[in-house]
């Protein structure tokens, strides 16, 4: 099945620095991806679209100069988190469609970021 | 846009009993429903979907049904064990990206 791996698990930054998030499609290629914001007891929060090749397409009221995403490949999505701040802190979460199949969506393990 | 209903938020059943959860959508352009398990600390995971020229679904315990007409669409699970105490979130899909639910934490008691 559809593999979707994300790096890393959890990371510890200091207020001011910047961190990149990893998604990865391990066994297909994957145009499309998202990213997902989640606060504890909370369901998940679309953050942004991200297009191989292209732009990434971010929902309103996320800032797009805060969090870059970049879509360099087919099965590499990455998401930097720029000049972090406690309020930053959160989980992580990509996703990516394998249409190979049939419109399922697979989830990465999500990353805990916690800025201090 | 999409927006999805989940109910309840929480549901706690003894070990052996069935769980219900139900949500609703707007759109009825949606055409994927699927259902995600989320376990403390990882993503989710999808246990069963469902299209829209479906009724309904089974996967051993786990059975999700769609009502189009009324726009909803439910997961059921049978038997419960403690390992399917967790978090369970519906989306509904048009055409691309998913909107999810609020989320059911389940607990099931031994």
């Amino acid at each position: 099945g559809a593999v979707v791996s994300q790096h890393p698990s959890w990371v510890i930054c200091k207020s001011g620095t910047s961190v990149k998030i990893e998604c990865r499609s391990l066994d297909f290629q994957a145009t499309t991806m998202f990213w997902y914001r989640q606060f504890p007891k909370q369901s998940l929060m679309l953050m942004a679209t991200s297009n191989e090749g292209s732009k990434a397409t971010y929902e309103q009221g996320v800032e797009k100069d805060k969090f870059l995403i970049n879509h360099a490949s087919l099965t590499l999505s990455t998401l930097t988190v720029t000049s972090a701040h406690p309020e930053d802190s959160s989980f992580y979460i990509c996703s990516a469609r394998d249409y190979r199949g049939d419109y399922g969506y697979t989830f990465g393990s999500g990353t805990r970021l916690t800025v201090v | 846009g999409e927006n999805v209903e989940q109910h309840p938020s929480t549901l706690s059943v003894q070990e052996g009993d069935s769980a219900v959860i139900k949500c609703t959508y707007s759109d009825s352009a949606s055409n994927y429903f699927p259902w995600y398990k989320q376990e403390l600390g990882k993503g989710p995971q999808l246990i069963i979907d469902i299209r829209s020229n479906v009724g309904e679904k089974k996967d051993q315990r786990i059975a999700v049904t769609l009502n189009k007409t009324a726009k909803h669409f439910s997961l059921h699970i049978t038997e419960t064990q403690p390992e399917d105490s967790a978090v369970y979130f519906c989306a509904a899909s048009p055409a691309g990206k998913s909107t999810f639910g609020d989320g059911t934490t389940l607990t099931v008691k031994p």
